[in-house]
């Protein structure tokens, strides 16, 4: 059964950073890119980023580039997302999903984790 | 960016019902259309993808079609446990972009 399991959500000061993580089970991690999206409190989904499954291609939507960086260690079966130069539009619970199809990065999230809350805050 | 247009934003019904949720692309896409389920402090489901190709374990009374720019989710007989957000998504053209979300509510 495939699992994702999120952390490192908290609470940050706008300006500051924060680091996801995001711990995977169940599948050959290193086949299949993985993505990141969030959703802002009582708002919809927002994809942020996403990467290959060897870690080679990163993709970002416009409103984090440069300021939000996607990595994966395969060894460890876990995804990550450094956040940097947060802002209160930044405020979202944010989700690791599992791309859908092998060797490629599509954009169909065929799993979720149950997500990790992140508010920035002074 | 390809806006994917939701209506309603809710709607009210009746287990048994039949209820129609539409996503209207912005543009021409492929068939690269996704459905998802979200329960109140849960994460998204994988409903539906390719316009109509059902998740596994997914009920038979989800369906999915298109037409041109349009593109509908329909539950028929609706149950007690599909009171829920659902949310269309595109895949067809970077960047991937969703509806803003149907609420379904118990009438």
């Amino acid at each position: 059964e495939v699992q994702l399991v999120e952390s490192g959500g908290a609470l940050a000061q706008p300006g500051g950073s924060l680091r996801l993580s995001c711990a995977a089970s169940g599948f050959t991690f290193n086949n299949y890119g993985m993505n990141w999206v969030r959703q802002a409190p009582g708002k919809g989904l927002e994809w942020v980023s996403g990467i290959t499954g060897s870690g080679g291609a990163t993709y970002y939507a416009d409103f984090v580039k440069g300021r939000f960086t996607i990595s994966r260690d395969n060894s460890k079966n876990t995804l990550y997302l450094q956040m940097n130069s947060l802002t209160d539009d930044d405020t979202a619970t944010y989700y690791c999903a599992k791309d859908w199809l092998l060797d490629a990065v599509i954009y169909y999230f065929d799993r979720w984790g149950q997500g990790t809350p992140v508010t920035v805050s002074s | 960016d390809i806006q994917m247009t939701q209506s309603p934003s809710s709607l009210s019904a009746s287990v048994g019902d039949r209820v129609t949720i539409t996503c209207r692309a912005s543009q021409v896409i492929n068939s690269w259309v996704a459905w998802y389920q979200q329960k109140p402090g849960k994460a998204p489901k994988s409903l539906i993808y390719s316009t109509s190709t059902l998740e596994g374990g997914v009920p038979s009374r989800f369906s999915g079609s298109s037409s041109g720019t349009d593109f509908t989710l329909t539950i028929n007989s609706l149950q007690a446990e599909d009171f829920a957000t659902y949310y269309c998504q595109q895949y067809n053209i970077f960047p991937p972009t969703f509806g803003q979300g149907t609420k379904v509510e118990i009438k």
